[in-house]
């Protein structure tokens, strides 16, 4: 996999429901964040996780952490329309000259 | 509070024309700043990124270029423009030491080369 790889590629659920996002990611980090970009905007920053938190929150997003795996998931409770964006996590490594590394990003489609 | 802005929000330019896109932040001092490009349903790639007026550091070899004439105004800039320049630009700015702190972007300059 690539430093910060989301996965599922695109979700497609109804509002309502939790979605869940995952980032892989292949070097040790010194943080991860999650970033929402809706169609044709800037991203903005929704939560930034340190590498010796394992769990953190803010409002209806929760995002964990798991450095053995070198993983992270966002879940989004109680998901509405307006949550239909691209979300996108973002790694800081040493091995990438301690700059941020965005995946490829996850489209979330939430339908009501 | 601080604001980023960048214009033109959109911009379609023949091959081989010149390029010149501006970035300023207003509500903060000495911030670091960055230029993305995002291809069509692609993650982000850095370009350039900026810790001072002046310091510029290139992340990816290319026909762009860009230049801090001020504290809070970054300009990406092309004397040819390619096709392969096309997609959607972004600058971003962040404050602290590092360069992965957190980082608060602009709307985005849309450029289609044609």
């Amino acid at each position: 996999s690539q430093q910060g790889e989301e996965d599922p590629q695109a979700l497609s659920i109804q509002e309502g429901e939790n979605a869940t996002m995952n980032c892989s990611y292949k070097t040790s980090i010194n943080n991860l964040q999650w970033y929402r970009q809706n169609s044709g905007r800037g991203l903005v920053h929704l939560i930034l996780i340190r590498s010796n938190e394992r769990e953190k929150h803010s409002g209806r997003l929760r995002v964990t952490l798991d450095t053995s795996k070198k993983s992270s998931s966002l879940l989004i409770t109680a998901s509405r329309a307006a949550d239909t964006a691209s979300y996108f996590c973002a790694t800081d490594a040493m091995e990438y000259g301690n700059k941020l590394v965005f995946g490829a990003g996850t489209i979330l489609r939430v339908k009501s | 509070s601080q604001t980023i802005h960048q214009w033109p929000a959109t911009l379609v330019q023949p091959v081989g024309s010149p390029l010149s896109l501006e970035c300023t932040v207003e509500g903060t001092s000495n911030p670091n700043l960055y230029w993305y490009r995002q291809a069509a349903g692609r993650g982000l790639q850095l370009l350039f990124y900026s810790v001072g007026i002046g310091q510029i550091s290139s992340e990816v070899p290319q026909n762009l270029s860009a230049s801090r004439p001020q504290d809070r105004q970054f300009i990406l800039s092309s004397k040819k423009l390619l096709l392969s320049d096309s997609g959607f630009y972004l600058c971003a700015w962040s404050i602290g030491g590092g360069t992965s702190d957190t980082q608060y972007f602009g709307p985005g300059t849309r450029l289609t080369v044609l």
